[in-house]
């Protein structure tokens, strides 16, 4: 049971821009503890999207965008295209617990 | 170029202790700031993070499982083996070792092994 909330699904048409939420509290995202992201897809392992709050990775595609306020941290897709598929992680710290993930998100392109 | 893999049994007994080995490659446990971790996920669920160890050898558990896991490196051998006793059906997942970059509450998981379906069954 994870201490990180995101939505169960997002979906949305090619081209547009969907955000997934990560909400946290005041023992891990709101104690200034950084985010990451995680894509998955089926059968395979996670594989980072974006670290510390809002980097990139080398090689991730700039329609990846992160950010981060208060207790949440937030993660756009913006031009969604139909390989964003799969489900997505946010991870961070927490002062009582460690590292956390959240409890995923699955990305359906209509 | 950084990959890891993940080897052990596929299938434990209720009550047995699991091993599981992480063998690496592209990077060294003995580089300052590199770790590497172990995170496991249940089929259809969110991955849950078991532990970690640093090229210090300082150790960390998940406060949860911490009386169930050991933790090692074998620098030499670019080996992180992981032990979970007392094994029990809903330790069944997939298991992945991962490494870390950054010591520190802001480290990574910046490259996953493929990771081990484990089950555990009489």
């Amino acid at each position: 049971q994870s201490v990180l909330t995101q939505p169960p699904s997002v979906s949305g048409a090619p081209g547009q821009r969907v955000t997934i939420s990560c909400t946290g509290s005041s023992s891990n995202i709101g104690a200034g503890y950084v985010v990451h992201w995680y894509q998955q897809f089926p059968g395979t392992a996670p594989k980072l999207l974006i670290y510390e709050d809002n980097n990139r990775p080398s090689g991730v595609p700039d329609r990846f965008s992160g950010s981060k306020s208060g207790t949440s941290a937030s993660l756009a897709i913006t031009g969604l295209q139909v390989e964003d598929e799969a489900d997505y992680y946010c991870q961070s710290y927490d002062i009582n617990l460690s590292e956390v993930f959240g409890t995923g998100t699955k990305v359906t392109v209509l | 170029q950084i990959t890891l893999k993940e080897s052990g049994p596929t299938l434990v007994k209720p009550t047995q202790t699991l091993t599981l080995t992480c063998t690496f490659s592209g990077f060294s446990l003995s580089t300052s700031g590199v770790g590497v971790g172990w995170i496991r996920q249940p089929p259809g669920k969110a991955p849950e993070w078991l532990s970690l160890i640093y090229w210090t050898d300082d150790k960390r558990y998940s406060p949860s499982l911490k009386s169930r896991l050991t933790i090692t490196k074998d620098t030499s051998k670019n080996q992180v083996v992981l032990t979970m006793t007392n094994m029990g059906p809903v330790d069944r997942a997939t298991y992945y070792c991962a490494h870390r970059r950054g010591y520190s509450s802001s480290g990574v998981f910046d490259y996953w092994g493929q990771g081990t379906l484990v089950t555990v069954s009489p």
